[in-house]
């Protein structure tokens, strides 16, 4: 089955890009997502990206995936406070819609 | 546009109460159903999903049940709670199109079990 890892903590200077890693293990998911939380809150889809695709682009986001590598990166341009927050990475998996997440990065945004 | 809402927010329980908690979807027909528990500082556990009324899958063995009286409504249930119970527990939907089923997530209950 699926396995998907992420760093835990990530802690950026406000203005500068971050960049959020995740690997996976099941080279068959079709779809990789990415999620934010903020505190107490649910989770809030970003973006997504399909697995035939190395890059997808959205505003300040910007979501690379490395298929032979099976290493996806959200990186998150011009960081602001408000993007502190959890952000999960997710896979599908499995014959159904089966979404395995990892255990998500804190990112903390520090004037 | 499609709405999804949990209730209660927040929910202290002792141990051996029962339990029920209640996610209901607008908007949108016939939409596929999730629980998910997420552990303090930990990421989503799947717990149930459904497909339609009356359909549950369990994904963990576990002290929780789930039920899908009505076409969007899904309620987590236990007849009584364990301390290790407590958790943030998200229900999501998604709209069932084959491939390609993006979830999106309900406002989340807190639960803590004392």
């Amino acid at each position: 089955g699926e396995d998907v890892e992420q760093s835990l903590f990530l802690s950026v200077r406000e203005g500068d890009s971050s960049v959020i890693n995740c690997t996976y293990t099941d080279s068959s998911s079709t779809y990789l997502y990415w999620y934010k939380q903020e505190p107490g809150a649910g989770l809030q889809l970003l973006t997504y990206i399909f697995s035939n695709m190395d890059m997808k682009q959205d505003q300040r986001l910007t979501v690379l995936l490395n298929k032979k590598d099976k290493h996806l990166s959200l990186r998150i341009a011009d960081t602001q406070t408000g993007d502190s927050a959890i952000y999960f990475c997710a896979g599908l998996s499995g014959g159904y819609n089966k979404l395995i997440f990892g255990a998500g990065t804190r990112l903390a945004v520090h004037p | 546009s499609q709405t999804i809402h949990q209730w209660p927010a927040t929910l202290v329980q002792p141990v051996g109460s029962p339990l029920s908690l209640e996610c209901t979807v607008e908007g949108t027909s016939n939409p596929n159903l999730y629980w998910y528990r997420q552990a303090a500082g930990r990421g989503l556990q799947l717990l149930f999903y459904s497909v339609g009324i009356g359909q549950i899958s369990s994904e963990v063995p576990q002290n929780l049940s789930a039920s899908r009286p009505q076409d969007r409504q899904f309620i987590l249930s236990s007849k009584k709670l364990l301390l290790s119970d407590s958790g943030f527990y998200l229900c999501a939907w998604s709209v069932p199109s084959g491939l390609q089923e993006t979830q999106y997530f309900g406002p989340g209950t807190r639960l803590l079990v004392l």
